[in-house]
């Protein structure tokens, strides 16, 4: 069966400090992968997706940055937190793209 | 663009119905999805309706009028274990590209 591993689960940082999450898939190939963001009293936005390796569409501008070095890991990062960066971030697959997706964990991110 | 609107919070009782509407607006629907989430954790994959009518899920089901731009989700012989939002998203297809976009979720509460 798939699953999927976002780590970790709860991360404060500084303003201007760096951040890189991951995420990983096990047991399906080619996944499309995506990282939202849930921020308090919003929806889900999608930030990030990715439909196979290396190749990344970003849905809208901000501070923040992703990778996909291998076919189920899949990297958010940035360079320098901003406070408006905190919220609760998930990375997520499905078998084809913008089907039903699953869900990691998430990371609670605050940035301080 | 797409508008999707659900309430923002309901409350209902141990072992009764509650029904979870969501209206929205989009040039090019292609499916509409449920997910559960609860507090602190990720969204889990409900449902999914593309043509009208219901689909049901034991306890759960959803409905579709495509006409209408309007979904709902249905819960019965409710279970304290319900408490949570449910997210209601929408996909859209518009010039050839897919995007699925989350409405901010219901938050139920179930009471004995």
């Amino acid at each position: 069966s798939q699953t999927i591993h976002q780590w970790p689960a709860t991360l404060v940082q500084p303003v201007g400090s760096p951040l890189s999450l991951e995420c990983t898939v096990e047991g399906t190939s080619n996944p499309n992968l995506y990282w939202y963001r849930q921020a308090a009293g919003r929806g889900l936005q999608l930030l990030f997706y990715s439909v196979g390796i290396g190749q990344i569409s970003s849905e809208v501008p901000q501070n923040l940055s992703a990778s996909r070095p291998q076919d189920r890991q899949f990297i958010l990062s940035s360079k320098k937190l901003l406070l408006s960066d905190s919220g609760f971030y998930l990375c997520a697959w499905s078998v084809q793209l913008n089907t039903e997706a699953f869900f990691g964990q998430g990371t609670r991110l605050t940035v301080v | 663009g797409q508008n999707i609107d659900q309430p923002t919070e309901m409350t209902a009782t141990e072992g009764a119905i509650v029904q979870i509407n969501c209206t929205y607006q989009t040039s090019g629907f292609n499916g509409l999805f449920w997910y559960q989430q609860h507090a602190g954790e990720a969204p889990t994959f409900l449902s999914y309706n593309v043509l009208d009518g219901l689909e049901e899920k034991g306890r759960f089901s959803s409905f579709l009028s495509r006409s209408k731009g309007y979904s709902y989700l249905l819960l019965k012989e409710l279970q304290m274990k319900d408490s949570a939002s449910y997210l209601c998203a929408v996909r859209d297809v518009t010039g050839g590209y897919q995007k699925v976009t989350f409405g901010i979720g219901t938050k139920l509460q179930v009471i004995p």
